[in-house]
């Protein structure tokens, strides 16, 4: 079994769509996160929520909005998609989020292609 | 502002050889330093991690050397095979893996026969 996934794995819609991405882990870990790969393969924290309690919060635009309804749940929703919000978006997990040296274990990655 | 440098951004290695992978930080508050592998479509892992504490890490054939005074690591890939050739990223954050990450920029890197 898949211990982060997230689905769909690719989406393809256009500009001013309104799309989400679901995540589930199945590790029992209490912290989840959204990152951000751009196109240069960069990597970048977007959200972090500890037992469904939003903890990190990047300067991200408000259009992108995530949703805990569990520990083992972290869906990104995104409102007006824009080109520039193409990129491969990675669901994570840690157990804790103070304590440390905790593994952070990646999803597959989910393509959002906005065109 | 990139807090993580990493380089360089590509590297082509033969078989049997070394590669060496270089990072350096600003942020001294640092205090946890992993280097992630990512294969093509598929999300990073865990490589090898260290803490400022030790000035070397080693498992199997991967090594991490920490200079914490120049805030400098770097990851040594000792006997570089062909299924080696992936994106390396390094990393660090402060207090821990479960606070927020900050990446390198990613080096790809490619193992030929």
């Amino acid at each position: 079994d898949t211990a982060v996934s997230q689905t769909p794995k690719y989406l393809v819609t256009q500009m001013g769509n309104d799309k989400s991405i679901k995540c589930e882990q199945n590790l029992g870990h209490d912290t989840m996160y959204w990152y951000k790969q751009d196109s240069k393969k960069f990597l970048k924290i977007m959200f972090s929520y500890n037992n469904k309690e939003l903890i990190i919060n990047e300067t991200v635009p408000n259009r992108f909005s995530p949703k805990s309804p569990d520990k083992a749940h972290l869906n990104l929703h995104i409102n007006s998609l824009e080109l520039g919000d193409s990129a491969v978006y990675f669901c994570a997990s840690s157990q804790g989020s103070r304590l440390s040296g905790n593994t952070i274990y990646f999803g597959e990655g989910s393509w959002l292609t906005v065109v | 502002q990139q807090q993580v440098k990493q380089s360089p951004q590509s590297l082509i290695v033969q078989k049997g050889g070394i590669s060496i992978i270089n990072c350096a930080y600003e942020n001294t508050a640092f205090d946890y330093f992993p280097w992630y592998q990512q294969f093509p479509g598929k999300g990073p892992a865990l490589l090898i991690a260290i803490r400022p504490d030790v000035s070397e890490k080693k498992e199997g054939r991967f090594t991490i050397s920490f200079n914490k005074s120049a805030k400098q690591f770097s990851l040594h890939i000792m006997d570089s095979q062909p299924g080696d050739s992936a994106t390396y990223f390094c990393a660090a954050s402060i207090g821990g893996g479960g606070n927020k990450l900050t990446f390198g920029t990613g080096t790809q890197l490619k193992v030929e026969l």
